[in-house]
């Protein structure tokens, strides 16, 4: 049962423009939220988080937006950077400090 | 900021052999402690939830006898793979929880001949 899902694998975008990943979870009982970056043989590295009483969080170039209603969340990246490109999980737990559940994840491209 | 060091970063071990993970929290303590499997290119599968001083929680599936973690301090918790096989082969990381967040090792690579 894969209650944090990343529905597309991959994503290709141009240097400069918007990267957009997206990530529904089913869990309703889901309050924090984390986007992770990762590298092959690496561990993740952590971008950005939201409370689930917050729609938005900004940090530089990346912002997460929070859609409880629909249990969807997503990060923007803006410009995005080749340096970017990598796997991006997004993951989820029930309250800061307990265990986190990862998406399947989706491999970003940026091109030049 | 805060860093966790995982050790060894790869290791190949003939199977029926035992291999031990170890993660440390360099600059925190960390009561909790998570190890997790990854598969490639799939997601990072949680296995248990370390606790120090106590008992590891196993996720379902994961065989306790097999994965034995040990927390004995709050700033090490170990990962012992007993009896490997090759199927055991895969990356495992461990991740620590303080207050402003998670931090992850940087992953143990197992290859299992």
């Amino acid at each position: 049962d894969q209650q944090v899902k990343q529905n597309s694998p991959s994503l290709s975008v141009q240097e400069g423009r918007i990267s957009i990943l997206n990530c529904d979870y089913t869990n309703s009982m889901f309050d924090y939220f984390l986007w992770y970056k990762k590298y092959p043989a690496e561990g993740p590295t952590f971008l950005i988080s939201i409370s689930s009483i917050k729609d938005k969080n900004e940090d530089g170039r990346f912002t997460v937006f929070l859609n409880k209603s629909a249990k969807h969340l997503s990060l923007h990246i803006v410009p995005s950077q080749p340096g970017d490109s990598a796997v991006y999980f997004c993951a989820a737990s029930e309250g800061g400090g307990n265990k986190l559940t990862f998406g399947t994840g989706t491999q970003l491209k940026v091109e030049l | 900021g805060a860093v966790v060091s995982q050790h060894p970063s790869r290791v190949i071990c003939k199977s029926g052999t035992s291999v031990k993970i170890e993660c440390r929290s360099l600059d925190f303590q960390a009561t909790t402690m998570f190890w997790y499997r990854q598969f490639p290119k799939k997601s990072l599968m949680l296995m248990a939830t370390s606790n120090e001083g106590s008992k590891a929680t196993y996720e379902q599936g994961v065989e306790k006898d097999k994965f034995l973690i040990n927390h004995a301090s709050l700033t090490l918790s170990t990962l012992t793979v007993t009896s490997a096989h090759p199927e055991d082969s895969s990356f495992y990381i461990c991740s620590a929880h303080r207050v402003y967040g998670y931090t992850f090792g940087s992953g143990t690579r197992l290859t299992v001949v």
